[in-house]
C-alpha cells in the first residue's frame, strides 16, 4: 500500500460545471476525511466517514457538495454547479480509529481551479 | 473555541542555519499535537506527534517540544537544507468528538542558498 491516493491531481473546470474527485485511503484505515485548503490557510474540515457511514459534515459543505463512501473503501467528493469560490486544494486523509494506531495520513490533494 | 496560532507567518533563513517555529493552542480536552510539513502543491506529511505526557520528540533534524501547561509547542529545525522550504502546520487533536483536529495556518519557511 502506497498511502492515500487522490485523483485527479489537478482539475480545471468552467463555472457551473460539476466535478468529482476520488480518494483511495490506506486499505486498513476505517476513517476517511475530506478537507479544503485555500492558499496560505490550514486545511478546513469538510466531512468524514467511518467505514461507509458519513458521521459528520461541516457547515462549509453546502448543498452543492456531496461525498460518498459506498463500500467503506474509496470515497468520492462531488461539487455541483461549481463557483469560482470553490477553487482550492481538496485534501483527503485516512486513519485507523479505535484500533490504538492513529496513522493519520494525507493524500497529495486535488487542486481545483474554477474559471 | 478551539484555536491554534502559529508564528511567525513566514520566515526566510540561509541554508545551514537553525530555526524555531512556534505554536500556541487553546484546544480542550487535549489529546495530541502534530507537526506536518507541506510542500507546495502537495498534501501535509507528518513529522512528529506528541501526547500529553511527552515534552520532546525528534525526527532527524526536526525536534518538536510540547509544554502542555502553557499550551505551547515549538518545532526546531537544525542545519537547514534547501529541501526544508515548505509550510509547517501545527495540528492539535481534542479527545472525543468526530474530526477533533484543529489546524494552524502554518509557517511558510524559505531556505535560501
Amino acid at each position: 500500500d502506497t498511502g492515500v491516493s487522490q485523483d485527479p491531481r489537478h482539475k480545471i473546470t468552467k463555472r457551473g460545471q460539476n466535478v468529482t474527485f476520488r480518494c483511495d485511503p490506506i486499505s486498513e484505515h476505517n476513517r476517511l476525511y475530506w478537507y479544503r485548503q485555500t492558499l496560505g490557510q490550514g486545511p478546513e474540515f469538510l466531512t468524514y466517514f467511518q467505514n461507509e457511514a458519513q458521521l459528520e459534515k461541516s457547515r462549509l459543505l453546502s448543498d452543492r457538495f456531496s461525498a460518498e463512501r459506498p463500500k467503506g473503501s474509496f470515497s468520492t467528493l462531488e461539487i455541483q454547479r461549481t463557483e469560482q469560490g470553490d477553487s482550492a486544494m481538496y485534501l483527503c486523509a485516512s486513519s485507523s480509529y479505535g484500533t490504538g494506531v492513529d496513522g493519520y495520513t494525507f493524500g497529495s490533494g486535488t487542486r481545483l481551479t474554477v474559471v | 473555541k478551539n484555536q491554534v496560532e502559529q508564528s511567525p507567518q513566514s520566515l526566510i533563513i540561509l541554508e545551514g542555519k537553525n530555526c524555531t517555529l512556534q505554536c500556541n493552542y487553546t484546544v480542550s480536552p487535549f489529546s495530541n499535537l502534530r507537526w506536518y510539513k507541506q510542500d507546495t502543491g502537495r498534501g501535509p506529511v507528518s513529522l512528529t506527534i506528541m501526547t500529553f505526557s511527552e515534552n520532546t520528540k525528534s525526527n532527524g533534524r526536526y525536534t518538536a517540544t510540547l509544554d502542555a501547561d502553557t499550551k505551547q509547542s515549538s518545532l526546531h529545525i537544525t542545519a537547514s537544507q534547501l529541501s526544508d522550504s515548505a509550510s509547517y502546520i501545527c495540528v492539535v487533536s481534542a479527545r472525543g468528538g468526530a474530526d477533533g483536529l484543529t489546524f494552524g495556518k502554518g509557517t511558510h519557511l524559505i531556505i535560501q542558498p
